[in-house]
């Protein structure tokens, strides 16, 4: 059965410093990576998806990276803002399921 | 694209009456469609898979007598709570397949708060 652990939990910075999150699974045999975005209260927006081929993939401030080999993916949020603040999930895929993370809370402190 | 609207997203109702969910794919259709309960700090727990045109697929642990999924069209799945209870009292939501194997991703509706008095 995939695990997944996001680890930290919760992390707390001030505006403009880098986040660094982390995600890492039990089974290597996926065939995505997603990591997703969650509002209080809200539904899951999606960020970036990471093929299994794939080492990383960018979208503006956010780069996410894929190490399938060790069943790790690190999501990167350069020069974090107040908007940033959230929690964030990843997820991934194996035999047709998603497995989800715990996720990790986000305060961006202005 | 690839939107998932889903209503109401929230609703309280009296212990013992039945609630429906609504789960409607916009921009495209949606063969397979997810369905997740989340409690306050914790992930998402997958209830069931529904498939258009056949019945559902629950996880262990779940009563498909008490969460009636129906997949009647390409473009909608309804989770009904029939007969709820204060326990049941969670953030409901649901998900689908941007495309069949969903090498695309999955995209999600923006989710249920359901409070039972």
């Amino acid at each position: 059965k995939q695990e997944v652990t996001q680890i930290p939990a919760a992390l707390s910075v001030p505006e403009g410093e880098n986040l660094v999150l982390n995600c890492s699974f039990t089974d290597s045999a996926i065939y995505n990576l997603q990591w997703f975005r969650q509002d209080p209260g809200k539904g899951l927006t999606s960020l970036l998806l990471i093929q299994s081929s794939q080492r990383e993939q960018t979208s503006g401030r956010l780069n996410a990276s894929l190490d399938k080999s060790s069943g790790r993916s690190t999501l990167y949020i350069a020069a974090s803002q107040p908007g940033d603040s959230a929690t964030y999930l990843c997820a991934v895929l194996d035999d047709y399921k998603l497995s989800f993370g715990a996720g990790t809370t986000v305060t961006v402190r202005a | 694209g690839a939107v998932v609207s889903q209503h109401p997203s929230w609703v309280i109702c009296k212990s013992g009456t039945s609630v429906k969910i609504e789960c409607r794919s916009l921009d495209f259709q949606a063969t397979t469609m997810f369905w997740y309960r989340q409690f306050p700090k914790q992930s998402l727990m997958l209830m069931a898979t529904s498939n258009e045109g056949s019945k559902a697929t629950y996880e262990q642990g779940v009563e498909k007598d008490k969460f009636l999924i129906n997949h009647a069209s390409l473009t909608l799945s309804t989770l009904t709570v029939t007969s709820a209870h204060p326990e049941d009292s969670s953030f409901y939501i649901c998900s689908a397949q941007i495309s069949p194997s969903g090498s695309y991703g999955y995209t999600f509706g923006s989710g249920t708060r359901l409070t039972v008095v």
